[in-house]
């Protein structure tokens, strides 16, 4: 049972226009979620999180939205430059004794062209 | 500094070899996990160790082996793998097991061949 989903596995933006990469969970005890962005060959690095205790959290060009309701998390990358293109995953945890463990989506592929 | 570094970058193996791949950390991050990460697929987590033991073990066959000399390094150790086991290793840590918004930092990985 795939507990974090990204549908997409591709997405494609021109430079200089709006990234929203999707993300949807199952698991109702998440209330922790990261996006990382990972070059082919490197390990994940860490953009950005949000807590369930808030619905937006913004880091320069990078914003990322929490619809609890919906089960469902974004980021948005504006603008979008040719550096961003990369495999984005979104992970979530859950607080109390398995927050040590992350459950990731299987990654959307950012393409961003010039 | 959130860096994470692991060394070897890359490793070829035969399947009766023993080697180690080692992880470093200087953030005092006291959560150190294992990952292995196949292509095209996320990353998936092996071992756990929170303050220098061992917490959790993915079911992982015996053939890997980690340990944790300190708080800084963590090694995994690797006997008779399979050519199967050919991947990216990832090291990761965290600040603390245990805290709500606890975020894990990744190292670049090593890419494991076994022939």
């Amino acid at each position: 049972d795939q507990q974090v989903k990204q549908n997409s596995p591709s997405l494609s933006v021109q430079e200089g226009r709006i990234s929203i990469l999707n993300c949807d969970y199952t698991n109702s005890m998440f209330d922790y979620f990261l996006w990382y962005k990972k070059y082919p060959a490197e390990g994940p690095t860490f953009l950005i999180s949000i807590s369930s205790i808030k619905d937006k959290n913004e880091d320069g060009r990078f914003t990322v939205f929490l619809n609890k309701s919906a089960k469902h998390l974004s980021l948005h990358i504006v603008p979008s430059q040719p550096g961003d293109s990369a495999v984005y995953f979104c992970a979530a945890s859950a607080s109390g004794g398995s927050n040590y463990k992350l459950t990731f989506g299987k990654g959307t592929l950012l393409t961003v062209n010039p | 500094d959130t860096e994470v570094t692991q060394t070897p970058k890359h490793l070829v193996m035969g399947m009766t070899n023993k080697k180690s791949l080692k992880c470093e950390q200087h953030m005092g991050h006291r959560a150190m996990y294992w990952y292995k990460q196949k292509a095209k697929k996320p990353p998936e987590l092996m071992f756990v160790y929170s303050y220098e033991k061992l917490s959790i073990n993915e079911s992982v066959p015996s053939r890997f082996s980690p340990e944790c000399p300190n708080s800084s390094l963590l090694n995994l150790h690797l006997h008779a793998l399979q050519p199967e086991d050919s991947a990216l290793y990832l090291c990761a840590s965290s600040q603390e097991k245990g805290v709500t918004t606890d975020t894990q930092y990744f190292g670049p990985g090593t890419r494991l061949t076994v022939l």
